[in-house]
């Protein structure tokens, strides 16, 4: 358990409105990663970050966008959340090399309608 | 690009029935090999790892080996408990980037 929690654990919003997701890590990891995950597809890389203000895209990055101003948290935004990103959504953690194992944590839970 | 293959699910067992969950992959380099598991309404969890090929990852029962020549890395325990009841996924780490790389996942189903 690498102390990783996320806020909110569910949420349900409208086609539109923005939405902010929070991933918050005590084990002062370098390396923090939003996926989401949905039916047949497993897990999907969003975003990830390296480094406090260092972020990259990934695979499914179209109408999100993250902050990481703290080396702690990790913020995904949905600026405005349209119903094909209903889906649960992890944040993960890691340390530097040579662990190169991520850890996850509860998931959020997001609904558009 | 760099990928991986799992076998679809759900596997369905009796309990202490040998199970074995195929996943393949494909990718440049040396990559790192996972197991992750799922658990109802929970996040994931590393569930064992191999770093090179021929190495055996274990935990809580569960093995598999990184085979190069195959680009395999099957999961398999021997005798499976209700309590195995889960989705797992394999996952490869690309070698010089910071990423995983999923598989679909295969749900596991023991039944008493």
């Amino acid at each position: 358990d690498a102390g990783i929690t996320q806020s909110p654990r569910h949420k349900v919003t409208e086609t539109g409105t923005p939405v902010t997701l929070r991933c918050h890590q005590t084990e002062n990891h370098r390396y923090m990663y939003w996926y989401r995950q949905d039916p047949g597809h497993g897990l999907r890389l969003i975003h990830y970050s390296y480094g406090v203000k260092d972020t990259d895209k990934g695979e499914v990055s179209d109408g999100y966008s993250v902050s990481r101003s703290k080396t702690e948290d990790f913020l995904l935004t949905l600026e405005s959340a349209t119903s094909s990103q209903t889906s649960v959504y992890f944040c993960a953690t890691r340390g530097g090399e040579p662990y190169n194992e991520q850890f996850f944590g509860p998931g959020t839970r997001l609904t558009v309608l | 690009g760099n990928s991986v293959t799992q076998m679809e699910g759900p596997v369905t067992l009796s309990e202490e029935a040998f199970l074995t969950i195929n996943c393949t992959y494909t990718a440049t380099g040396y990559p790192s090999l996972f197991w992750y598991v799922q658990y109802p309404g929970e996040g994931l969890q590393l569930l064992l790892k191999a770093t090179k090929a021929d190495d055996k990852g274990s935990n809580k029962g569960f093995e598999a080996t990184y085979r190069k020549e195959t680009t395999s890395f099957h999961l398999e325990k021997g005798s499976v408990q209700v309590s195995d009841s889960a989705v797992y996924f394999c996952a490869l780490s690309e070698a010089n980037t910071d990423k995983l790389i999923f598989g679909t996942g295969t749900r596991l189903q023991v039944f008493p």
